[in-house]
This record gives structure tokens, C-alpha cells and sequence, in this order.
């Protein structure tokens, strides 16, 4: 079965860190350009960050440049999202997803909170 | 960055009426204009990219139209499981962008 499954997610403090794992199975991710994207809940959809297959090329969103690093390990078909300096408006269900948009996480959630 | 900007906010439609989604982007994405239909607790389901070419598995009442900086999203006719919240995303530019939705809902 093709999925991605993110773990990670919690309650933390305000300027606090955090790493969001995602477990890739049933495809070959290795050949994979990813995502992360969040919600805040009730909210739209937000890009947060990219790594092509390789991981040689990585692009973030200016909300979160500088804080959050995007990283991917294909040997154990994982990608990592490490979140520091945690502001309360980083509250937000995290995804991974396949660039193409065919492979979605089913999200973890993030709590910002004192 | 690209701003994309969908109408209606709210599309308020009964079961077997055809829906019309709009997305208007701020500059030309060319043919790079994504559609995911989400529903609540869920993850986003792709439903078309390239502007007009449906993802796998989605039924043929699912169609996409435009290029440049107007595209529609059109669900021939509605089924119970079709009511929810549709997104545009364009991927052109960096940063990736998303349009803020348009939730349908039951009439």
C-alpha cells in the first residue's frame, strides 16, 4: 500500500522545537520530490517547504525560513521537517506529501502553546 | 508570490446540480494550476493538475478548464460525496501557493 505516515507532532512552548517525521512506503521515494504543508485548523492550506529526490535542492516558505529545516534520508525513505523557535502561529496540522500532490500524509498536529 | 483567489467562497447546491469553482491567479501560471478536494479530518485528494488532466481514479464528472490566470473546476453533477472544501495550488512560482477555498456545501 502506497502511504506516508508523519509522526512527531505534540504540544510544545513558545520558542521551542520540534522534528515532524514521514515514513514513506509501497513507492519508490527515493524518486521523489516532497512537501510539507500545513492547516491551521478550520483554516486554507499553507506551503511550508520542498526537497527534491536528492535533497540537493530545498526551498522554504518566508514564514518559516530561518526556523524550520527540511530533510530526507533515502536510505530509511523518511523525510524530516526540524521546527525551531515555535511561535503560537505554527499551531497547525502538519502533512507531507509527494510534490505531485498524489500522496498525502494524514497529518500530525502541532501545538504552540505556554 | 502568486496569489490565488477563488469564488465562490461558499457554493451552496443540491445533489445532481453542476458545480462551477473559479480560480483566478495574479499572474500567469501558464498550465501548472492543481485542484484537491478535502474533506474534514482528512488529508487533501488530488483531483487534477496540469490544469485540465484528471488524477487517477477521479470520475469523469470532475473536470478542469483554463490557462494563464482563470481556471474552473467543474463537478457535472453533484454526489453526496462531493460536498466538501476545493483548493487551487499553482506550482510555477516559489513559493508554492494555494487559493483559499471554496466549500460546498448542501443546499
Amino acid at each position: 500500500e502506497v502511504q506516508l505516515v508523519e509522526s512527531g507532532g505534540g504540544l510544545v512552548q513558545p520558542g521551542g522545537s520540534l522534528r515532524l517525521s514521514c515514513a514513506a512506503s509501497g513507492f519508490t521515494f527515493s524518486n521523489d520530490e516532497m512537501n510539507w504543508v500545513r492547516q491551521v485548523p478550520g483554516k486554507g492550506l499553507e506551503w511550508i517547504s520542498y526537497i527534491s529526490s536528492s535533497g540537493g535542492t530545498i526551498y522554504y516558505a518566508d514564514s518559516v525560513k530561518g526556523r524550520f529545516t527540511i530533510s530526507r534520508d533515502n536510505a530509511k525513505n523518511s523525510l524530516y521537517l526540524q521546527m525551531s523557535s515555535l511561535r503560537a502561529e505554527d499551531t497547525a496540522v502538519y502533512y507531507c506529501g509527494e510534490y505531485s500532490g498524489r500522496i498525502w500524509g494524514q497529518g500530525t498536529l502541532v501545538t504552540v502553546s505556554s | 508570490e502568486i496569489v490565488l483567489t477563488q469564488s465562490p467562497g461558499t457554493l451552496s447546491l443540491s445533489p445532481g446540480e453542476r458545480a462551477t469553482l473559479s480560480c483566478r491567479a495574479s499572474q500567469s501560471v501558464s498550465s501548472s494550476l492543481t485542484w484537491y478536494q478535502q474533506k474534514p479530518g482528512q488529508a487533501p485528494r488530488l483531483l487534477i493538475y496540469d490544469a485540465s488532466k484528471r488524477a487517477t481514479g477521479i470520475p469523469a464528472r470532475f473536470s478542469g478548464s483554463g490557462s494563464g490566470t482563470d481556471f474552473t473546476l467543474t463537478i457535472s453533477s453533484l454526489e453526496p460525496e462531493d460536498f466538501a472544501v476545493y483548493y487551487c495550488q499553482q506550482r510555477t512560482n516559489w513559493p508554492l501557493t494555494f487559493g483559499g477555498g471554496t466549500k460546498v456545501e448542501i443546499k
